[in-house]
């Protein structure tokens, strides 16, 4: 089963932009994943698919704001823009062998 | 607009039983696989059951293979999860979550998910 690994943490300061990152464990490295956000004390939303070439989807209704990218086994999600409102957790998330998997997430601060 | 509303969470004591119900609407609902998720106090998110559109594929996480039982009604657009024997551990908000499934990547995400429900397991 494919391993997702994210730090823990990140900051970033009000109308700045921040990077997150989630690597796929060795052997997973072309695997397709998603990313979802969740904000203190709500559900988890879905904000886009991303694939090893690049290109992602974003869900419906998600701020042009996010993106995301890739580099190999690494994916990333970027926010410009910060608002306030996306101090959240975010978790990425992939799938194999009907199994879902999820890395532990990565705390977003907005300073 | 999809909707997915979670409910039958409470307080039970450990070695109880608990069935937990999802309501889905806003969608065809046996053309999708739909998913429990769940989150321990403090923790992150944990997949704990997966059931096809038409109930044929089911799977399990590890964790709750054996006392866990997934199961969907079609005609009512609910998706179920029966649990048993409840340990201190299956503490959690249990979420419903449906899942996007692309045949020609066969790759799956969640993408719409319900607001939770708590399950304490405690004496």
């Amino acid at each position: 089963q494919p391993v997702l690994t994210q730090s823990s943490s990140a900051s970033a300061s009000l109308g700045s932009s921040v990077k997150l990152t989630c690597t796929l464990s060795s052997g997973h490295s072309t695997y397709i994943i998603a990313w979802h956000q969740q904000q203190p004390g709500k559900a988890p939303r879905f904000l886009m698919k991303s694939e090893v070439s690049g290109t992602y989807n974003k869900g419906s209704g998600v701020p042009d704001r996010f993106s995301g990218s890739s580099s190999g086994a690494d994916r990333y999600l970027t926010i410009s823009n910060l608002q306030s409102e996306d101090e959240a957790d975010y978790y990425c998330e992939t799938w194999d062998t009907n199994t879902y998997v999820f890395g532990t997430g990565t705390r977003v601060t907005v300073l | 607009e999809v909707q997915l509303v979670e409910s039958g969470g409470g307080l039970v004591k450990p070695g109880e039983s608990l069935r937990l119900s999802c309501a889905a609407s806003g969608f065809t609902f046996s053309t999708y696989s739909m998913n429990w998720v769940r989150q321990a106090p403090g923790k992150g998110l944990e997949w704990v059951s997966s059931i096809s559109g038409s109930s044929s594929y089911i799977n399990y996480a590890d964790s709750v293979r054996g006392r866990f039982t997934i199961s969907r009604d079609n005609a009512k657009n609910s998706v179920y999860l029966q649990m048993n024997s409840l340990r201190a551990e299956d503490t959690a908000v249990y979420y419903c979550a449906r899942a996007l499934w692309y045949s020609s990547s066969w790759y799956a995400h969640n993408d719409y998910w319900g607001q939770g429900t708590l399950v304490t397991v405690s004496s």
